[in-house]
């Protein structure tokens, strides 16, 4: 299975400012995922971080509040911009293997205060 | 709107009991399911996937795949206390983009 590196693993944000993410693959990748999950909630899917293209982001989910990069293909940031007390959630990368099934890195724990 | 829906939980189970964790889904033609088991602060952990009609047995673990009632299900043997986690199903709607349940929350009791 990959290993994703995912940092940081938690912080404490500001009202108002922004927080990078990144995502680190040990191996190249195609896609890159990124999935939010809000408090006692499940997964929801964010985007998906192409290589060499624009994201392509879900509904509810807009390129000006979480701009994602993907310079090549085993990297990935999540920006999560101007942030408010309701994007406190654990943010996950994960990298699909050749069956499709997703193996996800160790989260980031975002709380804004 | 494509859904996974679990059944809601918590689920108790005394330990060494089997423990019996269901999803459905909506889109009929998803082919790739999967079961996550996440502890509480921790990331979800692939332990079970299954692509074709039936059984599938890992272990404890058994996966059901019925695609024409659109249902997929969990059973885990002889529960151990170690098996309290979230199990989170999870469908795939486009290589790799996934859909997931809400989760049921399983508690193994001593």
């Amino acid at each position: 299975s990959a290993v994703i590196s995912q940092k940081p693993s938690r912080d404490i944000c500001q009202r108002g400012t922004s927080l990078t993410i990144q995502c680190q693959v040990d191996s190249q990748v195609t896609m890159m995922f990124w999935y939010r999950q809000q408090p006692g909630q499940s997964l929801t899917l964010i985007a998906t971080a192409n290589q060499g293209s624009e994201a392509t982001y879900e509904s509810g989910f807009v390129i000006d509040k979480f701009p994602i990069s993907r310079p090549n293909l085993t990297f990935s940031t999540l920006t999560v911009s101007n942030m408010s007390p309701e994007d406190s959630s654990i943010y996950l990368c994960s990298v699909p293997r050749e069956n499709t099934e997703a193996f996800f890195g160790q989260g980031t724990r975002l709380t804004v205060v | 709107q494509k859904e996974v829906e679990q059944n809601s939980g918590p689920l108790s189970v005394p330990e060494g009991a089997i423990a019996s964790l269901n999803c459905t889904y909506s889109d009929r033609g998803s082919q790739s399911f999967f079961w996550y088991r996440q502890y509480s602060g921790k990331s979800p952990e692939l332990i079970m996937f299954i692509y074709s009609n039936g059984d599938k047995e890992d272990g404890r673990f058994t996966a059901q795949l019925n695609k024409a009632s659109q249902y997929v299900s969990l059973l885990i043997r002889d529960s151990q206390p170690s098996d309290s986690a979230t199990y989170l199903c999870a469908v795939d709607n486009q290589g790799g983009k996934l859909i997931f349940g809400q989760g049921t929350e399983l508690s193994v009791k001593p």
